[in-house]
């Protein structure tokens, strides 16, 4: 089946310690995306890139590392510089329209990374 | 700059209730507005969108409808069930991204 898959679901961390959150996607769309979501506040874009080898920091980029070698793959890093990293990280994906960015259309989300600074 | 405001929750109702999340955005232009659904421990599922003025988007007895005037989207639905208790995001297409709302918790009782 057509999705998006994160990994992993659940990851603990130790302070000063980077980790990586994987997203990869097979409906072959060009645009992917990682927000952050915290209680109260909604969803905050991190990062994202509309095609390979290029990304763009998106409202919370400090603190956090992208790269986008393959279509398929979006993974974060969360770096020992992001003061509060505690929180739920959502992967989402949107086929571009008509070549533009502008008044985005549907994200398709994964199932989300939980990770917990210990 | 962009955003979107969305009732606080949690909004607690009895089985088969009628339900209203009220939904206002501030955009450039007339953007696409969705609503997100998110079950515990789970990403978000598009519940339904509206792409322009005076669409109504539809899915599972939800619906609303794109208000240019009032620059709302509300959510409804007649008659709730236990199994919609879930957290409803209102969301707006910017320039490169959705814009989200807090999220509402809806809550419903047997």
């Amino acid at each position: 089946d057509g999705g998006i898959t994160q990994s992993p679901k659940y990851l603990f961390r130790k302070e000063g310690q980077n980790v990586t959150l994987s997203c990869e996607q097979n409906l072959n769309h060009d645009a992917m995306y990682w927000y952050r979501q915290d209680p109260g506040q909604g969803l905050r874009l991190i990062y994202y890139s509309q095609i390979v080898n290029d990304f763009q920091k998106g409202d919370i980029a400090e603190g956090y590392s992208v790269s986008r070698e393959k279509k398929e793959s979006f993974p974060l890093t969360v770096t020992s510089a992001q003061k509060n990293p505690t929180a739920f990280y959502l992967c989402a994906s949107s086929p571009l329209t008509s070549g533009t960015m502008t008044n985005t259309g549907e994200l398709f989300f994964g199932e989300g990374s939980r990770l917990t600074v210990l | 700059g962009d955003s979107v405001t969305q009732m606080e929750g949690p909004v607690t109702l009895s089985e088969e209730a009628c339900l209203t999340i009220n939904c206002t955005y501030t955009a450039t232009g007339y953007p696409s507005l969705f609503w997100y659904v998110q079950y515990p421990g789970e990403g978000l599922q598009l519940l339904l969108k509206a792409t322009k003025a005076d669409d109504k988007g539809s899915n599972k007895g939800f619906e609303a409808t794109y208000r240019k005037e009032t620059t709302s989207f509300h959510l409804e639905k007649g008659s709730v069930q236990v199994s919609d208790s879930a957290v409803y995001f209102c969301a707006a297409g910017a320039t490169n991204k959705l814009i989200f709302g807090t999220g509402t918790l809806l809550a419903v009782q047997p």
